[in-house]
């Protein structure tokens, strides 16, 4: 039972590349989440999905996009990376509102 | 006004101490509270989840709500070593979490 799985790990980019943080969880959860997370300032919603096709902005979208085709997975994609965007990047699910949220593992991103 | 505000420690305490964390927050509409631990370089994991006021005890960990003040704590009892991490409070609102700047805590043995 994996649960939320997030790959890459680690990852090194330069400023202007793009690149897509992948999450798949195999728990048949509707509800999916993508945080990242800085020293000191907690956890940031960047954007979440209720279900497959249906995604909304969380508190710091800008920058990121997200699409959610199927139930398992919600890609995350950065498409100009900014040294801003140095982070750690946390995917998360729930079946349902109100549930408990499972965390994956995490991807260190650092912007050079 | 954040929704969650968290005490940032960090906190060093003896083994065996009694550890209280504390979260107050904003928006007084229908929600969920939760405690998650985080261990360095690692996911946060799910420790306490309530959504009425009064204590929720599992184990050494009693999580508190007060709604009237709009505060969370967590209680740890008997703390170990393998206690240390940083600990978050958050709340659920609808369809968003939000999430405290977490406490981090050392447990000295």
């Amino acid at each position: 039972n994996a649960g939320v799985t997030q790959t890459p790990k680690f990852r090194i980019l330069k400023i202007g590349q793009s690149m897509t943080l992948q999450c798949t969880q195999d728990m048949n959860h509707n509800y999916m989440y993508w945080y990242r997370q800085d020293p000191g300032m907690g956890l940031k919603l960047i954007y979440y999905s209720v279900g497959a096709g249906i995604t909304d902005k969380g508190e710091v979208p800008n920058g990121y996009n997200v699409s959610r085709s199927t139930t398992e997975d919600f890609p995350l994609r950065l498409e100009l990376a900014a040294p801003s965007q140095t982070s750690v990047y946390f995917c998360a699910s729930i079946l349902a509102g109100g549930g408990i949220q499972y965390f994956g593992a995490g991807t260190r991103l650092s912007v050079l | 006004q954040k929704e969650v505000e968290q005490d940032p420690g960090p906190l060093s305490v003896p083994e065996g101490a009694i550890v209280s964390l504390n979260c107050t927050y904003s928006n007084s509409a229908f929600q969920y509270f939760m405690w998650y631990r985080q261990y360095s370089r690692k996911g946060p994991e799910l420790l306490m989840y309530t959504y009425s006021s009064g204590n929720k005890e599992d184990g050494r960990f009693t999580a508190q709500v007060d709604k009237s003040s709009k505060y969370i704590s967590l209680f740890i009892r008997d703390s170990q070593p393998s206690d240390s991490a940083t600990y978050l409070c958050g709340k659920n609102t609808g369809n968003q979490f939000y999430f405290g700047t977490g406490t981090s805590l050392t447990v000295i043995p």
